[in-house]
């Protein structure tokens, strides 16, 4: 049983413009959300988070939005830049399982020039 | 300050062979986490160790077991392997399990085995 979905396994966009990553998740009890970067050969690294308490975050170019009630939360990049190609990774958490992540499946993402 | 290391970075074994990890942690983190990244199950939670206990587990066979030292330092072992058990492993590191704090992974080992 899937609980966290990216339903979209790659994106391609133009630099300087908005890449926009979906992620859907079906536990309602989770109350924490992140999103990871990955490049190959390397660990997943943290981008940004969410707490279920809020429904948008920012942190320079990237901002998150989360969809309670939908089940949804979003990751934008803005403007988007060659260097941002990766795999990009939501992922979920419940404060009382401690540090156990639930991760979506990835999206690929490739910034073209 | 040094990130998470994870030993071996490749390791080639056969079946029914059995196989250990090792993770260090970022210095002064004590929580540690182990995931499993294969093609087709994406990125899957092992289990993770904090003061050497294991608080929490993952859903995974009795083959894959880990602990953790007095240094935070963690080992993964996973015995009598599967071709399935090919995977990249990846180990994340953190101040502590309570809360939302940052984790920090590793590079991962790649595991292949034939």
């Amino acid at each position: 049983d899937q609980q966290v979905k990216q339903n979209s396994p790659s994106l391609s966009v133009q630099e300087g413009r908005i890449s926009i990553l979906n992620c859907d998740y079906t536990n309602s009890m989770f109350d924490y959300f992140l999103w990871y970067k990955k490049y190959p050969a390397e660990g997943p690294t943290f981008l940004i988070s969410i707490s279920s308490i809020k429904d948008k975050n920012e942190d320079g170019r990237f901002t998150v939005f989360l969809n309670k009630s939908a089940k949804h939360l979003s990751l934008h990049i803005v403007p988007s830049q060659p260097g941002d190609s990766a795999v990009y990774f939501c992922a979920a958490m419940r404060e009382a399982a401690g540090n156990k992540l639930t991760f979506g499946g990835g999206t690929r993402v490739l910034v073209k020039p | 300050k040094a990130g998470v290391t994870q030993t071996p970075r490749y390791l080639i074994k056969t079946r029914g062979q059995q196989v250990t990890l090792s993770c260090s942690p970022i210095s002064g983190h004590r929580s540690v986490s182990w995931y499993q990244q294969t093609p087709g199950q994406g990125l899957q939670f092992l289990f993770e160790y904090f003061s050497e206990t294991q608080r929490n587990k993952g859903n995974f066979p009795g083959r894959f077991s880990g602990r953790q030292f007095s240094n935070s330092r963690s080992e993964m072992n996973v015995s009598t392997l599967e071709l399935g058990d090919s995977a990249l492993y990846l180990c994340a590191s953190s101040l502590s399990p309570s809360g939302y704090n940052e984790q920090f992974f590793g590079p991962g080992t790649r595991l292949t085995v034939l």
